[in-house]
This record gives C-alpha cells, structure tokens and sequence, in this order.
C-alpha cells in the first residue's frame, strides 16, 4: 500500500464546475504539497501546508491533521487547469525532508 | 531571479553512452533534491544534496548512478552505461532549507535508444 493515496486517478469536469482531488497518508508527516504537472512539462508548487487551509486565486487546499487527509478544491474550473495534480508529502522522519508522492490525478476541463 | 535551471531538457543517448544532467538552483538555495518520473509513473525520490555532500541517497540505483553538488557549480546528476530503462523524466528541485517549500526545474526527458 503506497503511503499517500489519491483519488480520483482520473477526473473529467465541465468548465465551471467545482472540483475536489482527495490525498490520504499513513505516515507522520511534517508537511503536505499539492503540486500541478501539465502534460509534458514542468511541476509547479501550488500550496505546502502543516495545518488548516491555504487559498490561492480559485485553489483551496485543506488538511485535517488527525484524519491524515487532504483536498484540493478548483472553483469555477477552466480549460487551462487542465493538467495532473500530485499530492506529497515531507515524512516526520530524522533529517529527511525528501518529498513521497501520490500517483496523482489526471484533470481534464472541457468547455 | 531565474528559477531552478535545468539542463538539457531533452536528451538522447544510445544504450551503453553516459548522460549529464545538469541542475541550478535557485540563487541561495542550498538543497537539491533529484527526482525520477517513469513512463506512465509517479514521481520517486532519488538523492538528496546539500553543498558537496550527499545527504540522502537511498532512492539512487546502486550502479551507474551518481550525484553531486560541488561547491561551486550545478548539481550533476550522472548515468553511467544507460539502458532503455534509464528512459525518463528527472526533476530537480530545490529549498532554501528542509521546512520550506520547493521549487521544481522543467526536468529532463532522458531517451535511450
């Protein structure tokens, strides 16, 4: 069982619609990432997060510490937020601050 | 201010050869962390650096693979005798320190033919 599960793997939406990707961990963590990858390109940092909830533009990013579970909330979705999403984390281990990730969720927003 | 710079972003080598690739990161960054994306795969951690020293490198293939970080310079990611399994994406990234955030390179395409 991987230590950070995401669902849904894949993730069709209609411009507009509001749009949640869930991240599940099993270990102790000192921070949570939600990165963006579009296809064939570069990753991009969306949020970092130890507790409680960040928003930037029309992203929200939750975690709920106790539960060991995170989301990523797109509203009012649009075409260019086409791309995988990729949920990671940073263990509460000794010095490591290497980052271990989910498998990722592929969007696609379609007019 | 340039982000982390990597270099080449495309690279194809034939079975046998040896492949460079080169990270910079952000000025000021002392960390670089390697990253390997596989076809149709997640991404995995590889090495961990800090300025000429290899912090973690237990994601590192036992063979052909080595990593450095010099004290002046990129970091070099090295893959000595490649195969087709080699054939990936490797990213760098890196971070002022080991509680902060990271920044992501646009990665190398490694192909091995």
């Amino acid at each position: 069982k991987n230590e950070v599960e995401q669902s849904p793997q894949n993730l069709t939406a209609q411009e507009g619609e509001f749009i949640t990707i869930n991240c599940s961990y099993s270990v102790g963590i000192s921070a949570l990432h939600w990165l963006q990858q579009h296809p064939g390109g570069g990753i991009v940092s969306l949020f970092m997060l130890s507790s409680g909830k960040k928003k930037h533009g029309r992203l929200i990013a939750t975690i709920n510490i106790q539960e060991k579970h995170s989301s990523l909330h797109i509203t009012a979705s649009h075409p260019r937020d086409s791309a995988v999403y990729i949920c990671a984390v940073t263990l509460n281990t000794g010095t490591a601050s290497k980052l271990t990730f989910g498998t990722g969720t592929r969007l696609q927003v379609t007019l | 201010n340039a982000g982390v710079m990597q270099n080449p972003r495309h690279l194809v080598r034939r079975r046998g050869q040896e492949a460079r690739l080169r990270c910079s990161p952000v000025k000021g960054h002392s960390h670089v962390y390697w990253y390997r994306q596989l076809p149709e795969e997640g991404l995995k951690f590889m090495v961990y650096l800090q300025k000429e020293n290899i912090i973690d490198e237990s994601g590192m293939p036992k063979e052909r693979f080595s990593a450095e970080f010099p004290k002046e310079g990129p970091s070099i990611l090295r893959i000595q005798q490649v195969v087709r399994g080699d054939s990936a994406a490797y990213f760098c990234a890196s971070s002022p320190g080991p509680n902060y955030g990271y920044t992501f390179g646009s990665g190398t395409r490694l192909t091995v033919v």
